[in-house]
């Protein structure tokens, strides 16, 4: 199994832009959860979904963010319109009903 | 969920044990201990988890107090690839749900050559 794959691992985009990041969970895992991580403000739990439904998206900064499961499979964390103070890592990660999160390599996402 | 505490930051030399401390002294019944790290420009790694009974496997050992308010994780013989930050989460886990997992600010630790 490869993984969770996130992409792109880097972004740099212009203050305005709409930036989406994606995610592809390991196969069977049936939760997904999206996580930004700054110096500032370390990890936090942005959303999280379990088979397909978002279970808790409190931790969504604003209404800029969105996120969406399409399938079992795969994420978006959409940003419309974007900020610099939106720069941060982000990272994704799967898990099974029971047992430990697989987190991806993250983007490192850099708004000008 | 309850809270943990951990120091910041801790020292341990290549090739001897690393004995990560985590008080967790309102923890409920039902929550269990994990473990995650995180090296640098990496994301966390799963490392290990359990409920009362000490746990072991190939990165480490739990060791979780009777009482269950703290416990250790030791890093058996640390190597310079160990140097990250630890994370110890107290989650509660449901069959058929999964709760969401929240990282404090961790311990970081610096192997040294």
């Amino acid at each position: 199994d490869a993984g969770v794959i996130q992409s792109p691992r880097h972004e740099v985009t212009e203050m305005g832009q709409e930036v989406t990041l994606r995610c592809k969970l390991i196969s069977g895992h049936n939760s997904l959860f999206w996580y930004r991580q700054t110096m500032m403000r370390g990890l936090e739990l942005l959303i999280y979904f379990n088979n397909n439904v978002p279970i808790d998206d409190s931790g969504m900064p604003e209404d800029r963010f969105s996120a969406k499961m399409p399938n079992a499979s795969f994420s978006t964390l959409k940003i419309q319109p974007s900020e610099p103070r939106d720069s941060a890592v982000y990272f994704c990660a799967s898990s099974p009903n029971r047992g430990g999160y697989t987190f991806g390599s993250g983007t490192r996402l850099t708004v000008v | 969920d309850a809270k943990t505490t951990q120091p910041t930051s801790m020292d341990c030399a290549e090739g001897r044990a690393a004995n990560l401390p985590c008080n967790h002294s309102t923890i409920s019944g039902n929550e269990y201990v994990y473990w995650y790290r995180q090296i640098h420009s990496q994301g966390p790694q799963y490392i290990i988890h359990g409920l009362k009974n000490n746990e072991t496997n190939e990165m480490a050992s739990l060791i979780i107090t009777e009482d269950r308010k703290s416990s250790t994780l030791i890093l058996p013989h640390a190597t310079l690839r160990d140097t990250a930050v630890y994370y110890c989460i107290v989650r509660v886990e449901e069959g058929g749900a999964t709760n969401k997992l929240i990282f404090g600010t961790g311990t970081l630790l610096a192997v040294q050559p």
